[in-house]
Formats: C-alpha cells, structure tokens, sequence
C-alpha cells in the first residue's frame, strides 16, 4: 500500500511567520517529491519539487526532503493571506502514477 | 503560459447516463493523465495515456472508463453507466516526460454530478 500522509491541520499562522508543513511517505522506492496548492475548488498548482536529499529554496518557498526519514516537507516563510489554501504533498514512484495526501489546510491571519 | 484546459467547467448527468470529460493538454505535452477528487477527499489518480495507448492505470479505473485521444489535441475520459459515487471533480493534467524535473500540470477540472 502506497500512503502518503499528511496533518490535515487545520494550520493557522499569524501574517508575517513561517508556515510549516510536513508529509511522510510509505514507499521507499518513491523517486521524486511534489507540493501542490490547491485553492477551494480549484485545480492543484505546483509549488516545490524536490528528489534528492536536503533542502531546495524557490523565493519564499523551502522543501526539505530526507529520505532515510521518508518525509518531506515545506516552509513558508513570511507567511501572506494569500498562501491560505490546502498543501497538497505527492509523490512519484518509478511509474508515471502521483499518489497524494489529503492535504494540510493552512489559514494565514493578517 | 500555456495551460491545460477542461470542458465542461461542470456537468450534471443523470445515474446510467454516459459522460465525456474534454481536456487540451499543453501543446508539446507528451504524457496525459485523469486524477478525481471525491469531495473532502483526497486526489486520486486514474489512468495514464503515452503515444495513443494506456501506460498505467489505478484500480478505479475500471471497464466503466475509457480514454482516447481523438485528435492531435484533445483527451477525453469517458465513463459509460454513470453512478451516484461518480460524482467529483475531474482533473486532467500533462507534462512534457515522466521524470522528476518534469511535473504534472492540471486543469481546473470538470465537477461531475450524478443525480
């Protein structure tokens, strides 16, 4: 079984701080790692990919991934309203198949 | 930016009914795929498609779906005899390969309700 687990939060952060959002994964073969944003009825928008160990920065955007641990996460830093929407994490094994988490709402309060 | 696009926005068909979900992919898109999201669920995937035939394809993705790419633009997943646990949004997406630089893109989707 392929799980992909997530904190469903909710996740509420002051405007301003860092948001952290963690994920953890079952498979080991898993190859590459994703966040996705994902706004109230609206479609997943890519943020972050990452597939080899450590950290990879994108403006306000961290993923973390350690592999020996099987999570992979991702700060926010300086936290804006706008970044309110629920964290998708996925993950790609060897095929061409995603397997998602329920997702991790974050709210932002200004 | 390019973007993939769904049609329609949102569909209502009755139960036992056939349903065609429309997707573009990006135009030098060479992978396409059908994702659903049951409400308040998670996004699972259902089938991917390379050079005009399935590549892999989930456990939901039974008899009762098929896909097909009827022209150089176009990707459609049909679904014969509709049921009420249908009903969720439809994600079609695409990428350029399947390697890790190489994200899915999504569409906005098509809500599928079945009455």
């Amino acid at each position: 079984q392929k799980e992909v687990e997530q904190n469903s939060g909710p996740l509420s952060v002051p405007e301003g701080a860092i948001a952290s959002l963690n994920c953890t994964y079952s498979d080991r073969g898993s190859q590459s790692f994703f966040w996705y944003r994902q706004y109230s009825g609206k479609s997943p928008e890519l943020i972050m990919s990452i597939y080899s160990n450590g950290d990879k920065e994108d403006g306000r955007f961290t993923a973390q991934l350690n592999k020996a641990s099987q999570y992979v996460s991702l700060l926010i830093r300086d936290s804006q309203p706008s970044d309110s929407a629920t964290y998708l994490c996925a993950v790609k094994l060897d095929g061409n198949q995603f397997y998602f988490g329920t997702g991790t709402s974050l709210t932002v309060i200004p | 930016e390019p973007e993939v696009t769904q049609t329609p926005s949102h569909q209502v068909t009755q139960m036992g009914q056939e349903v065609i979900l429309r997707c573009v992919p990006i135009s030098n898109h060479l992978y396409f795929y059908w994702y659903r999201q049951i409400l308040g669920q998670k996004v699972e995937f259902l089938v991917s498609f390379y050079n005009n035939e399935i590549s892999e394809k989930s456990e939901i993705f039974d008899d009762q779906f098929s896909v097909e790419r009827p022209d150089g633009s176009n990707f459609t997943l049909k679904i014969r005899s509709t049921k009420l646990e249908d009903s969720a949004m439809y994600f079609c997406a695409s990428s350029t390969g399947v390697y890790s630089n190489q994200p899915q893109h999504f569409g906005d989707g098509t809500r599928l309700s079945i009455l």
